[in-house]
């Protein structure tokens, strides 16, 4: 399959610990902001979302945190498992109720080792 | 429910031709988006389609054209190929007003 990968910063975790990936947004007036994880020779799979008047949100074994004020967006996963290896890209959304034009960030290709 | 679907998965042209890629959307879904992916790359945003209508569009010249059907399903066309636009072209489907959006599996294009 492809390797979607290519090029792109990588984060290499032990089984078992927890990974963090950050993320750098550029508009100030995005509003919504998603995680999406892409294995190779797939399509982009949400994970998980949050809108800008939050600063946390929390799904199962994932959390995102936003800091508007430095524009940073991260995603914490816990306890990573192999299948969690893939590359992660945020996407921010500027009002989503006009239509999702999403703008993605580069990506980081995320690495579990057993 | 068989979420976004994308055809074909995989593509070869030649420099020149015309290609035509296709998407129907998760059901009960009306928008439908088009990004283009390169190889180490985040997708980027070509143009979104809603009420059979480009509703947005994003910095990509006129070669690349689309359409959507009353049945919300969409096509995208890319005319006069050029090797820069071999990537995975990915379709995305959403609710207007919505914020999720569904991905397909994408097509890979390869222009030889």
């Amino acid at each position: 399959g492809e390797n979607v990968g290519l090029h792109l910063p990588t984060l290499s975790v032990q089984e078992g610990d927890n990974s963090i990936i950050n993320c750098a947004y550029s508009n100030s007036a995005s509003d919504y902001f998603i995680w999406y994880k892409q294995e190779s020779g797939k399509g982009p799979q949400f994970i998980i979302d949050i809108r800008s008047n939050m600063d946390k949100r929390q799904g199962q074994r994932v959390t995102v945190l936003l800091n508007k004020t430095v524009k940073h967006l991260s995603l914490q996963i816990a306890a990573t498992q192999p299948g969690d290896s893939a590359v992660y890209f945020c996407a921010e959304n500027v009002s989503p109720g006009g239509g999702n034009k999403l703008t993605f960030g580069t990506g980081t290709q995320l690495k579990v080792e057993l | 429910d068989a979420g976004v679907t994308q055809s074909p998965t995989h593509l070869i042209k030649t420099r020149g031709q015309q290609v035509t890629l296709r998407c129907s959307p998760k059901s009960g879904h009306d928008t439908v988006s088009w990004y283009q992916q390169a190889l180490g790359q985040g997708p980027q945003f070509i143009f979104q389609y809603y009420e059979e209508e480009e509703r947005q569009r994003g910095n990509f010249p006129d070669r690349f054209s689309g359409h959507q059907f009353p049945n919300y399903s969409s096509e995208l066309n890319v005319n006069a190929l050029l090797l820069g636009d071999s990537a995975l072209y990915l379709c995305a489907s959403s609710q207007d007003g919505g914020t999720e959006a569904f991905f397909g599996q994408g097509t890979r294009l390869t222009v030889v």
